[in-house]
């Protein structure tokens, strides 16, 4: 069965200071890895997706990097409108297998 | 916008009163997918629909029913609702095949009393 382990569980930062969530997970065949960030009381929103080790996505303050066993998201020179829980998912055939994310706060 | 639309964002129900929630999309998606989703846990998927194909989870409670008339158009029936069903209720769409990211709609939290 895949498995998604995200950590650290939460993550308080002051803003400006840069740093990094990791996303570690086991599946039988790997068909994409994606990012989402979820607010308070709504829908994950979509980040990105992630296909093969090695590869990198950036969007604004965020970047997404891929390994063959893990997944890291940086963000970097954080705003408080960056608070949010962020939640990786891998897809394995149709099925999207989430972790519990990892919410994050930015003081100001 | 495309989007995908979930209605009521606020449900209340009491124990045993079915209850029935509605998902929405003009994304044109043929695969739609209701999560639940309890407090500080990952979405847990309970069915998914390529057209109008079903397919359940294994896992998925038989208290739990799906719908789905038309490509726009999902509903979750929850037949007789216990005090472990309160969560979010999460819909969500995607293009079929490939690798395919899954848009999300804001939810319907659905507390039982």
């Amino acid at each position: 069965e895949d498995q998604v382990t995200q950590s650290p569980e939460a993550l308080r930062l002051q803003e400006g200071e840069s740093s990094s969530l990791n996303c570690s997970y086991t599946v039988s065949g790997l068909r994409g890895l994606f990012w989402y960030r979820q607010d308070p009381g709504k829908g994950p929103e979509f980040l990105f997706t992630l296909y093969s080790a090695g590869e990198e996505k950036e969007k604004e303050r965020l970047k997404a990097t891929l390994t063959k066993k893990e997944s890291f998201l940086h963000i970097t020179a954080p705003k408080p409108e960056d608070s949010a829980t962020y939640l990786c998912a891998v897809q394995d055939d149709y099925k999207l297998s989430f972790g519990a994310g990892t919410t994050v706060t930015v003081r100001a | 916008d495309a989007m995908v639309i979930q209605n009521p964002r606020y449900q209340v129900t009491q124990f045993g009163k079915p209850v029935t929630l509605s998902c929405s999309q003009t994304l044109n998606h043929n695969v739609m997918y209701w999560y639940q989703q309890k407090s500080s846990q990952a979405p847990k998927l309970l069915f998914h629909y390529y057209d109008k194909d079903f397919n359940n989870e294994a896992d998925t409670p038989d208290n739990f029913q799906s719908r789905r008339p038309n490509t726009s158009f999902c509903f979750l029936d929850i037949r007789s609702p216990g005090l472990g069903d309160a969560a979010m209720y999460l819909c969500a769409t995607s293009r079929q095949g490939g690798y395919n990211e899954q848009f999300f709609g804001p939810g319907t939290r659905l507390t039982v009393l």
